[in-house]
């Protein structure tokens, strides 16, 4: 049973510092998604990619996120300075399309700026 | 861009009975719409979706139905049962999914003994 993985599950770090997560998507899939759930705005998307390629990051603030897609295994979602405001839950979605839209979730990072 | 109100946000039903939530939405160019399932701590899980070229869609004791005129589209979930007790977020896209969702904030469906 194929499943997107992100690393780490939880973060505590302090404001200011580097934050990097990492999702692995489904092998094959060749788009993911970035998401990010919070109790105020619920579920936001923050950028995607397809064939590794950015297609939209309108919902990622652009001085302090960036998202990248090294490889066809590997996508980062980097914050740089963290705030206490970035705390969320961070979900990585992938999906196949030109074959199916669904979109298959990873299990989050838990983000905590302190 | 998209914008998707979700209602209630919380819904107790008793065991067995139905539960409905409703969901609309504003861009007239949206074409799919997924339902996702989330339990506490939990990564959203896609229970159903239907597409705008249907107008009902049914799987065992989920079905979900769409006004295309209206930009209306709702959950139905027969015979409740415990296990559906979660968080339950309607969502639309363009490009037959291609593109990423926008979510509503979601609906607490409790579901009592």
């Amino acid at each position: 049973d194929a499943r997107v993985t992100q690393t780490p599950r939880h973060k505590v770090t302090e404001m200011g510092q580097e934050v990097t997560m990492r999702c692995q998507p489904i092998l094959g899939h060749n788009t993911v998604f970035w998401y990010r759930q919070t109790m105020m705005q619920g579920l936001e998307l923050l950028a995607y990619f397809r064939n590794r390629a950015p297609l939209d990051d309108s919902g990622m603030p652009k001085d302090r996120f960036s998202a990248e897609m090294p490889d066809a295994t590997l996508a980062t979602l980097k914050i740089q300075p963290s705030e206490p405001r970035d705390s969320a839950v961070y979900f990585c979605a992938s999906g196949l399309f030109g074959a199916g839209e669904t979109q298959y979730f990873g299990p989050g990072t838990r983000l905590l700026v302190l | 861009g998209e914008n998707v109100e979700q209602h209630p946000s919380t819904l107790s039903v008793q065991e067995g009975d139905s539960a409905v939530i409703k969901c609309t939405y504003s861009d007239s160019a949206s074409n799919y719409f997924p339902w996702y399932k989330q339990e506490l701590g939990k990564r959203p899980q896609l229970i159903i979706d239907i597409r705008s070229n249907v107008g009902e869609k049914k799987d065992q004791r989920i079905a979900v139905t769409l006004n295309k005129t209206a930009k209306h589209f709702s959950l139905h979930i027969t015979e409740t049962q415990p296990e559906d007790s979660a968080v339950y977020f309607c969502a639309a896209t363009g490009r037959g999914g291609a593109d990423g969702l926008t979510f509503g904030k979601g609906t607490h469906l409790i579901i009592q003994p």
